[in-house]
């Protein structure tokens, strides 16, 4: 299993474009989460999906949107990116009916300038 | 939103000495609590999971959980040079809250 997969790993994007971040995993778990984190700070949830077609948001999820159209991928989308979105992108994923655990992605480092 | 703090850092301790990190959280109805380590530039992975009061062990990691004082802590002994991260709290309700709330971590330095 490849577990948590992100992309891309790295990302400069000028003010106002928009990107995809992707996420995928290949452990059948319904929930999947996004989150970001800034120099010197924990995680901050941007959105969640409980499972396909069900998602909400988190913490911060102003300036993002997500989409969950299968169990295994969960993208998030920047609109009209701004500085102060760049921050590192977590992905991750937890089985809802076993553990608590989170698995996480890579992550993918992210620059807007 | 469930309010997670942790004791400030950095915290430097020597080989072989005791780490001891702190965390505190505002709602008194949280029911599982974590520790991730996250090492520089990576993905933050769980090392331990506490649900009752008491103290578990795991190799050199103790956590330990008072409810009443909404406090968990988490003790490295014999630290070595690997265990330098950052060791971040996280906080949840039962099995069907959705959501970890994670305090802004620590980082632990082990002076070889």
């Amino acid at each position: 299993n490849a577990g948590v997969t992100q992309t891309p790993k790295f990302r400069i994007l000028k003010i106002g474009q928009s990107m995809t971040l992707q996420c995928a995993q290949d452990m059948n778990h319904n929930y999947m989460y996004w989150y970001r984190q800034d120099p010197g700070m924990g995680l901050k949830l941007i959105y969640y999906s409980v499972g396909a077609g069900i998602t909400d948001k988190g913490e911060v999820p102003n300036g993002y949107n997500v989409s969950r159209s299968t169990t295994e991928d969960f993208p998030l989308r920047l609109e009209l990116a701004a500085p102060s979105q760049t921050s590192v992108y977590f992905c991750a994923s937890r089985d809802s009916q076993v553990t608590y655990e989170q698995y996480f992605g890579p992550g993918t480092r992210l620059t807007v300038t | 939103q469930k309010e997670v703090e942790q004791n400030s850092g950095p915290l430097s301790v020597p080989e072989g000495a005791i780490a001891s990190l702190n965390c505190t959280y505002s709602d008194r109805g949280s029911q599982s609590f974590f520790w991730y380590r996250q090492y520089s530039g990576k993905s933050p992975e769980l090392i331990m999971s506490i649900y009752s009061n008491g103290d578990k062990e795991d190799g050199r990691f103790t956590a330990q959980l008072n409810k009443a004082s909404q406090y968990v802590s988490l003790l490295i002994r014999d630290s070595q040079p690997s265990d330098s991260a950052t060791y971040l709290c996280a906080v949840a309700g039962d099995l069907n809250d959705y959501k970890l709330s994670f305090g802004a971590g620590t980082t632990v330095t082990v002076r070889a």
